[in-house]
């Protein structure tokens, strides 16, 4: 079974503050993913990594970035927190393939909050 | 650009009974994917169930099945005999064959009522 896991359920920051939001996968996958998750706007790609120190920008990059240093673990940035940025982040990974080979697995979630 | 509508916010359906929930996208290619995303409450997102644009045949998966319309560009989602662990958000997403971006719906929120 694949697993993704994110490294906090929950997180409470202030403003202003750089927020780093990590995640972890057990099955060698070349793509991991970042969304935000928001009612009634579904998922939206923050930032997305095809290889090591490879990325690329999604829909909606501004206000983030994004660190891939080993195959396995992905990392979110929020440079200085905003409270707009308040939303449930997603952490996805697959391997790459045609069609239906690739199937995206998702971590748990972070929900964060920025007062 | 492509989109996928989810039409539905909110559904609900008597537990044993059959619901279907629906998805329309719209897009100009012809290789591409249909997935439908389950997101229990507190819990993590799972594959429902995916369809590849050039099979005819709709997909199946135990009690979810899928109602493919190419041509009127819906994907709906037929869940069968429903159970109280069928409530969840279900997400309607969308991949171009030789792209790693999937574009997901805003999402049906499923209550299961006993």
């Amino acid at each position: 079974d694949v697993k993704v896991t994110q490294s906090s359920r929950y997180l409470v920051k202030r403003t202003g503050e750089k927020v780093f939001l990590e995640c972890v996968q057990d099955m060698d996958h070349e793509n991991m993913f970042w969304y935000r998750q928001d009612p009634g706007l579904g998922l939206r790609l923050i930032y997305f990594s095809y290889d090591v120190k490879m990325k690329e920008k999604g829909d909606i990059p501004e206000g983030y970035s994004v660190s891939r240093e080993k195959k396995e673990r992905f990392s979110l940035i929020l440079e200085s927190a905003s409270t707009n940025q308040t939303s449930m982040y997603l952490c996805a990974s697959s391997l790459p393939g045609q069609g239906n080979q690739e199937t995206q697995y998702f971590g748990p979630g972070t929900r964060l909050l920025v007062l | 650009a492509q989109t996928v509508t989810q039409s539905q916010p909110e559904m609900s359906v008597q537990e044993a009974e059959t619901v279907t929930l629906s998805c329309t996208y719209d897009t100009s290619e012809s290789d591409y994917y249909l997935f439908w995303y389950k997101q229990p409450p507190s819990r993590q997102m799972i594959l429902v169930i995916r369809q590849e644009a050039y099979k005819q045949q709709n997909a199946t998966e135990n009690r979810f099945s899928v109602n493919f319309q190419k041509a009127a560009k819906s994907f709906s989602l037929k869940i069968s005999d429903s159970q109280l662990g069928d409530a969840a958000m279900y997400f309607c997403a969308y991949r171009v064959g030789s792209n790693y971006k999937l574009t997901f719906g805003k999402g049906t929120l499923l209550t299961v009522n006993p």
